[in-house]
């Protein structure tokens, strides 16, 4: 049963335009994250949040910007968009009581940059 | 520095046959460690993951070990079947208070008849 929801689940554009996904979950969880997975497969960490407070931001270009008007909500906008950005975005949720804590994801946005 | 590493980038096997794909990482302490599948245009979804006590995790005829001497979280099931096709990430939780993930690369298993 889908707990994390992801609008679009595609997005077609160009380089240099602007574009923005969106993530909401209903499991009342905490913290919130963006993944992002590439051509290859490889999943990584972007950002992080927990209750609406930026926790973990690894090194992405500037042109990429988290945004959470709730601890349900966190949202994903690309400034001006590069060819190398194109893969799949991935959302999740988890309860920050420990390292335990096991991540829900979303079906992801995959987005083509041409 | 604290990373996953699978060591396979495909795996294919035939049905029936016994499943094994490897996760080793390294970590200045010990952490926490997670499988999680990602079928085909889905999203990935936990597995299983280690415990504290040293139980052994088992969910869907699969189950792991974490070895601390060697630094190990394989995955293992006895006999693959043609459903487990699927990615698989081994993953482990850096600790603190951010609770980010660290991926490996993944590997892919595909199970023929």
């Amino acid at each position: 049963e889908t707990a994390v929801f992801q609008t679009p689940n595609y997005h077609v554009t160009q380089v240099g335009n602007e574009v923005s996904f969106n993530c909401k979950q209903t499991l009342g969880h905490d913290t919130m994250y963006w993944y992002k997975q590439d051509s290859k497969k490889l999943l990584k960490i972007m950002f992080s949040y927990n209750n609406k407070q930026l926790i973990v931001n690894e090194t992405v270009p500037r042109r990429f910007s988290p945004q959470s008007s709730d601890k349900a909500h966190l949202n994903l906008r690309i400034k001006s968009v590069e060819p190398e950005d194109s893969a799949v975005y991935l959302c999740a949720s988890s309860s920050l009581r420990g390292n335990q804590d096991t991540q829900y994801f979303g079906p992801g946005t995959r987005l083509l940059v041409l | 520095g604290d990373s996953v590493t699978q060591t396979e980038g495909l795996v294919t096997l035939t049905e029936g046959l016994p499943v094994m794909l490897n996760c080793t990482y390294q970590s200045t302490y010990s952490p926490f460690l997670f499988w999680y599948v990602q079928h085909l245009n889905e999203a990935p979804k936990l597995l299983l993951k280690s415990f504290t006590d040293n139980k052994r995790p088992e969910h869907q005829g699969f189950h792991a070990t974490l070895h601390k001497s060697s630094s190990s979280f394989h995955l293992q099931k006895s006999s693959a079947q043609l459903s487990d096709s699927a990615l698989y990430y081994c993953a482990r939780n850096s600790g603190g208070s951010n609770a980010k993930l660290t991926f490996g690369k993944g590997t892919k298993l595909s199970v023929k008849s």
